[in-house]
């Protein structure tokens, strides 16, 4: 069966730009969590839906939101970029909130300039 | 405040030889842990977990070793393959209070296996 897969793989902007990012999970999965990958910080939470409904978020600021479609696709977005927002955004999926074994997608690599 | 800490960025082994990943946490009320492994270019794939009533599991050349007492974890990999070259995130489970479990992962050890 298809993967989790993210669109897009790579993308640029600048500050002060919004970006949205996009989140299919495998069929039949309900749960999406959304990471982002630095450097200096690892992999950190930012939030996770289950059937349409935030269930849970990280400590990011409010520029930072997502939502989750009855088919439980998912966008996150990011508001009024900045350069420190340049990460790899991570994408993954569970058929359960609350997984501890997920299936990432290959993620979306945002450079903010 | 990280609650999950690999202090080692990067680790070079010769193949065929053992790698030894380690991985430290602070909160108590982690209850499973898990490590992951991330090839360029790809998401992070679930590799070996343990839970914490267990002080070892064991898949293959791969086995995970628990120390509560310490708030420790290792993985082991024997003998080393240059495919297992990646960075390997350890992740912890436990509680959120925010109505469900909530992986808390590490920055992550980059394993370069030299052949």
């Amino acid at each position: 069966k298809a993967g989790v897969t993210q669109t897009p793989r790579y993308l640029i902007k600048t500050r002060g730009q919004q970006v949205t990012l996009s989140c299919s999970p495998i069929s039949g999965h309900r749960s999406v969590s959304w990471y982002q990958q630095t450097p200096g910080q690892g992999l950190q939470f930012l939030f996770e839906y289950f059937s349409e409904t935030q269930r849970n978020k990280g400590n990011f600021p409010g520029r930072f939101s997502g939502r989750q479609f009855s088919n439980s696709r998912s966008e996150m977005n990011v508001s009024t970029l900045e350069l420190g927002d340049s990460a790899l955004y991570l994408c993954a999926s569970s058929a359960r909130p609350g997984a501890n074994v997920l299936t990432f997608g290959a993620g979306s690599r945002l450079t903010v300039l | 405040d990280q609650q999950v800490k690999q202090n080692s960025p990067s680790l070079s082994v010769q193949e065929g030889r053992i790698s030894i990943l380690n991985c430290d946490y602070t909160n108590s009320m982690f209850d499973y842990f898990l490590w992951y492994k991330k090839y360029p270019a790809e998401g992070p794939t679930f590799l070996i977990s343990i839970s914490s009533i267990k002080d070892k599991n064991e898949d293959g050349r791969f086995t995970v070793f628990l120390n509560k007492s310490a708030k420790h974890l290792s993985l082991h990999i024997v003998p080393s393959q240059p495919g297992d070259s990646a960075v390997y995130f350890c992740a912890a489970s436990g509680w959120s209070g925010a109505g469900s479990y909530q992986l808390t992962f590490g920055k992550g050890t980059k394993l370069s296996v030299i052949p």
